[in-house]
């Protein structure tokens, strides 16, 4: 079956601070994982996408890595300011019948505190 | 750009009633939109995808007689809640299907907000 999980399911951090979010995917056949934030009452803006051969992606304070063989992504962002408490969704793309599904997870929500 | 737009951005109805969403790719052509519904705290849920001069395909459990999808030009798909009850009262979000390099790409909308009272 395919699945997105990410942790923490939420977090809190000071201003400034750093953090990196966590999604592990089961999903095949593999296309390629994005991370979206979402702002609250907001649809989901794409931060990052990756596909199969790319281990890294930055996107000004926001980081993604992949690694492919354990199926795993991290969303590291640096020098957090208030304006990115969100939701950061991890979302996998899945070959299917000639074209993308996506497959997401639920979701991690950020509190950034000052 | 790829940019999407929803309509209206918030609405409340009476129970029983029908509402109406519309989704618009602003800049560029749209063959395939997707609608989807999320809950407060949950992750978005695909309800169905909508190609544009053919029927709309939705997902397992998703009943298409109560939300019917029209994608009648590439630019405009609409979404209509019928006999609304207070259970479908969620944020209803779209997204349109853009080439973006070698791969299709999903542009969200800024989601409704729908309310049944």
């Amino acid at each position: 079956k395919n699945q997105v999980e990410q942790s923490p399911q939420s977090l809190i951090i000071l201003e400034g601070k750093n953090c990196t979010l966590q999604c592990n995917y089961t999903v095949s056949p593999f296309s390629n994982l994005r991370w979206y934030k979402q702002d609250t009452g907001r649809g989901p803006v794409s931060l990052t996408i990756m596909t199969f051969s790319e281990n890294t992606k930055s996107n000004g304070r926001y980081t993604a890595t992949l690694d492919a063989d354990t199926k795993q992504s991290s969303l590291h962002i640096t020098a957090s300011q208030l304006s990115d408490s969100a939701s950061y969704i991890c979302v996998v793309s899945a070959n299917s019948g000639g074209y993308n599904k996506l497959i997401f997870g639920a979701g991690t929500r950020l509190a950034v505190h000052p | 750009g790829a940019v999407v737009s929803q309509h209206p951005s918030w609405v409340i109805c009476k129970s029983g009633t029908s509402v109406k969403i519309e989704c618009r790719s602003l800049d560029f052509q749209a063959t395939t939109m997707f609608w989807y519904r999320q809950f407060p705290k949950q992750s978005l849920m695909l309800m169905a995808t909508s190609n544009e001069g053919s029927k709309a395909t939705y997902e397992q459990g998703v009943e298409k007689d109560k939300f019917l999808i029209n994608h009648a030009s590439l630019t405009l798909s609409t979404l209509t809640v019928t006999s609304a009850h207070p259970e479908d009262s969620s944020f209803y979000i779209c997204s349109a299907s853009k080439m973006t390099g070698a791969a299709y790409e999903q542009y969200f909308g800024p989601g409704t907000r729908l309310t049944v009272t």
